[in-house]
């Protein structure tokens, strides 16, 4: 059974930094792109952030574009990001989901972890 | 950017109704369209994939369509589970954006 299990939210202030963890067990993790989501309080689903398999590839939305950084260690079956420069407008629940097919970078996601809430306040 | 428009907004509906939401992409994205079903504190769930494709274990009642820019999830007869947020997804290329979601109630 594919899990994938968030951590290391919490509360910090504004232009503070955190990084946030998913495990992932119960497939081969090293042959799927990874993603994170966010969802802030009452609001819709905005993706966030994606890497390759590798970790050769990385995209991420305008919004947090060199203040957030995605990696993963293949040998942990671990994806993190790296939130840095956190504002109030980052706040949100924030999920990882594995894409559907194995090596395919434009792809929906099949599995989500069950998220993890960041609150940047003073 | 591709924008994602669903409708409606809010949907009520009675047990056994046939319910329809639409999703329409500002520009042809093909079959790249997934649905995802939204229950209050909970992570999303892959429904349909590929416009078409019914997820491992989602029951028959919710099925999706079309192609290019305008897309349908219809479940044939809601049930009690049903009531949650539906969002539509897009996956073109190098591009993943969500719609803004339908709430769906029970009358």
């Amino acid at each position: 059974e594919v899990q994938l299990v968030n951590s290391g939210g919490g509360l910090v202030q504004p232009g503070g930094s955190l990084r946030l963890s998913c495990a992932a067990s119960g497939f081969t993790f090293r042959n799927y792109w990874m993603t994170w989501v966010r969802q802030a309080p009452g609001k819709g689903l905005e993706w966030v952030a994606n890497i390759k398999q590798d970790g050769s590839e990385k995209h991420y939305v305008d919004s947090v574009e060199g203040r957030f950084t995605v990696s993963r260690d293949n040998a942990r079956n671990s994806l993190y990001l790296q939130m840095n420069s956190l504002r109030p407008e980052d706040t949100a629940v924030y999920y990882c989901a594995k894409h559907l097919k194995p090596d395919f970078r434009e792809d929906c996601f099949d599995n989500w972890g069950q998220g993890t809430l960041v609150t940047v306040s003073s | 950017d591709i924008q994602m428009t669903q409708s409606p907004s809010t949907l009520s509906a009675s047990v056994g109704d046939r319910v329809t939401i639409t999703c329409r992409a500002s520009q042809s994205i093909g079959r790249r369209l997934a649905w995802y079903q939204q229950k209050p504190g909970g992570a999303p769930k892959l429904l349909i994939y590929e416009a078409t494709s019914l997820e491992s274990g989602v029951p028959s009642r919710f099925s999706g369509s079309g192609f290019g820019t305008e897309f349908t999830l219809t479940i044939s007869s809601l049930q009690p589970d049903d009531p949650a947020t539906y969002y539509c997804q897009e996956h073109s290329y190098y591009s993943w954006t969500f719609g803004q979601g339908t709430e769906v109630e029970i009358k």
